[in-house]
This record gives structure tokens, sequence and C-alpha cells, in this order.
């Protein structure tokens, strides 16, 4: 059964540092999304991405964000400049086609920010 | 504000109970309504979705809508210890893209 896949599943990084998290889609799916989930919190939207650009993006999803496909199978989520408060579990999730399509989501990328 | 609230619990049932857990939303224009199970340290893995009023059953999960209390649930029958997990529950706005997610409700399922 295709699935999303993440890289790396575990990434430390010093505060200010630059960060880049990736993932890949399952193969026919049109949207891209990005969650997070802080340790102990909710599950929260972080941006959806849909022919190449920016479909919807949430209030955490400031200009030290940004996302990209890079190539047909890739989409990755770029962090500037890390901050302790960035530490948390990022989910990436891909869909169908529509916009009620069901998201499947992606075994996570745990970010250590020290 | 869009708020999806349900119980922290944890909820405790048996092995063999029905299990129940409880989904309330504030958005009236919400379209979509999802369950999902989270392992500790896993991802959300989708149990079931639901689009229209009333119950829809998938094995030993039905879930209930209703649109008019803006309230979902999710029913688990048979309950199983490996059913012990967190339960999200998720809506989708109408007009938008993004899952907004409740805190999830801890089951523990006892043998």
């Amino acid at each position: 059964e295709p699935e999303v896949t993440q890289t790396p599943s575990h990434q430390v990084t010093q505060m200010g540092q630059e960060v880049i998290l990736r993932c890949v889609p399952i193969s026919n799916h049109l949207y891209f999304y990005w969650y997070r989930q802080i340790l102990g919190q909710k599950v929260e939207f972080l941006v959806s991405f849909y022919n190449n650009e920016i479909s919807e993006k949430s209030e955490i999803f400031d200009d030290q964000f940004s996302v990209e496909r890079p190539d047909g199978s890739n989409f990755t989520l770029k962090i500037r400049s890390t901050k302790l408060e960035d530490s948390a579990m990022y989910f990436c999730a891909s869909s169908l086609a529509t916009r009620t399509d069901t998201q499947y989501f992606g075994p996570g990328t745990r970010l250590t920010v020290l | 504000q869009k708020e999806v609230e349900q119980n922290s619990g944890p909820l405790s049932v048996p092995e063999g109970a029905i299990a129940s857990l409880n989904c309330t939303y504030s958005d009236r224009v919400s379209q979509s309504f999802f369950w999902y199970r989270q392992y500790s340290g896993k991802s959300p893995e989708l149990i079931m979705s639901i689009y229209s009023n009333g119950d829809k059953e998938d094995g030993r999960f039905t879930a209930q809508l209703n649109k008019a209390s803006q309230y979902v649930s999710l029913l688990i029958r048979d309950s199983q210890p490996s059913d012990s997990a967190t339960y999200l529950c998720a809506v989708k706005h109408q007009a938008g893209t993004a899952l907004i997610f409740g805190k999830g409700t801890t089951l523990s399922v006892s043998s």
C-alpha cells in the first residue's frame, strides 16, 4: 500500500540554524500538507500546497517557514532560523485530488532544537 | 476561531466492551469529519471519515455525525487491548484544506 515517507526521522539542530525536512507524498496525490505536534499538545496545521503554490497557511507559518516541491516526488519544509519552540514532531500529509479527500500522514520527523 | 473539543480522558474500558468517544466542533460550515488513531510517538492513522448526518460503520467502528448539534462520535465495539491509543477528531472547513484537530481522547482497554 502506498504511503507517505519522511526523512530524517530525527533531526537535532542548534538554535538559529536552518533545517530542511523532506517528504515524499503518495505518488498520485496532488495536495500536500505540513502539520506539527509539540510534545503533549494537539496536531496543528501549518500549510497546504497544490499546483506548486501555497493553498492555505496558518498563523504559525510565518516568514521563517517555507515549502517547496523541488522535483516530481519530494516536498520540503524549510525552517530558516530555528528557535527552541520549533522543537516538535513535523508530519507531512498528502491527499488525492479534491479538497474533501482524506489526508494520509507520514511517520513524522522529530525536530529537536538545542 | 475554529475549535474542536474532546475529553482528554483517559477513557478506560474492559476488553470486549464498547468504547464511546465524543467530539464537538464550533464552526457550523465544517464539511468533513475524520477520526484518526495515534499511538504514542507515532503519526495519526485514519480510522474513518464521515460527511453526512447519521451513522457510518466500518468493521468494529461506527462514526456518528449530527451537524445540527455540531457533534461527531466514534464507537468501538468489542474493544481490544490493541485499541489502546489516543483518538483524534479532525474537522475540515467547507472552504479550506486544513484539518483542525482536537487534543484527542486517550483510550485504555484492559485485558
